[in-house]
């Protein structure tokens, strides 16, 4: 079974830092590109990141571009968000989502989620 | 970047109707638009890509068409477990964007 187990959310003040994992299991997880898509409470999806399978492609969303990086160990099966300068507007759940076979930025399946929360 | 714009933003239907939610993208995005439920506390499901391609396990009951700028969503008779947040998402360009999202609720 494909699966996504995302960790490392949590309440972080505003300006502090937080690093996300996402490990994979059920699949060749270096065959696959992956994103982290995240969405504010009780609000709509916004995509955040890409990295292709090899990690030698990124791309980020204006929102977070200078701030996130998004990183991964193959060989430990594993995706990362590296989270700096947040800001109350980075709250959501964080969620990995693989590419969907044979495609890119389409997005199957989905972890579980992880919570972030910026606040004083 | 591509808007994607969801009408309605909510409905509200009883069981066996039919339902049809609209996608609307600022440009043209060809046939690469999809579509994913998202229960409450949930992560989304991956439901129709490239506009009219059920993935595997979805019922038949959901359908997809569209291309260019508009898309729709059917589901031709609503079940129980219909009840949910659909979101479209064009996967044509970066970034990738997703409409508001539609919350269909039961009458």
């Amino acid at each position: 079974e494909v699966q996504l187990v995302e960790s490392g959310g949590g309440l972080v003040r505003p300006g502090g830092s937080l690093r996300l994992s996402c490990a994979a299991s059920g699949f060749t997880f270096g065959g696959y590109s992956m994103n982290w898509v995240r969405q504010a409470p009780g609000k709509g999806l916004e995509w955040v990141s890409y990295i292709s399978s090899d990690g030698r492609s990124i791309y980020y969303a204006d929102s977070v571009k200078g701030r996130f990086t998004i990183s991964r160990d193959n060989a430990k099966n594993s995706l990362y968000l590296q989270m700096i300068s947040l800001r109350a507007e980075d709250t959501a759940v964080y969620y990995c989502a693989r590419d969907a076979v044979g495609a890119t930025l389409r997005f199957d399946p989905w972890g579980q989620g992880t919570l972030v929360t910026v606040s004083s | 970047d591509i808007q994607m714009t969801q009408s309605p933003s909510s409905l509200s239907a009883s069981v066996g109707d039919r339902v049809t939610i609209t996608c609307r993208a600022s440009q043209s995005i060809s046939s690469y638009l999809n579509w994913y439920q998202q229960k409450p506390g949930k992560a989304p499901k991956y439901l129709i890509y490239l506009s009219s391609n059920l993935q595997s396990g979805v019922p038949s009951r959901f359908s997809g068409s569209g291309s260019g700028t508009d898309f729709t969503l059917n589901i031709s008779s609503l079940q129980p477990e219909d009840f949910a947040t659909y979101y479209c998402q064009q996967s044509h360009s970066t970034p990738p964007t997703f409409g508001g999202g539609t919350k269909v609720e039961i009458k």
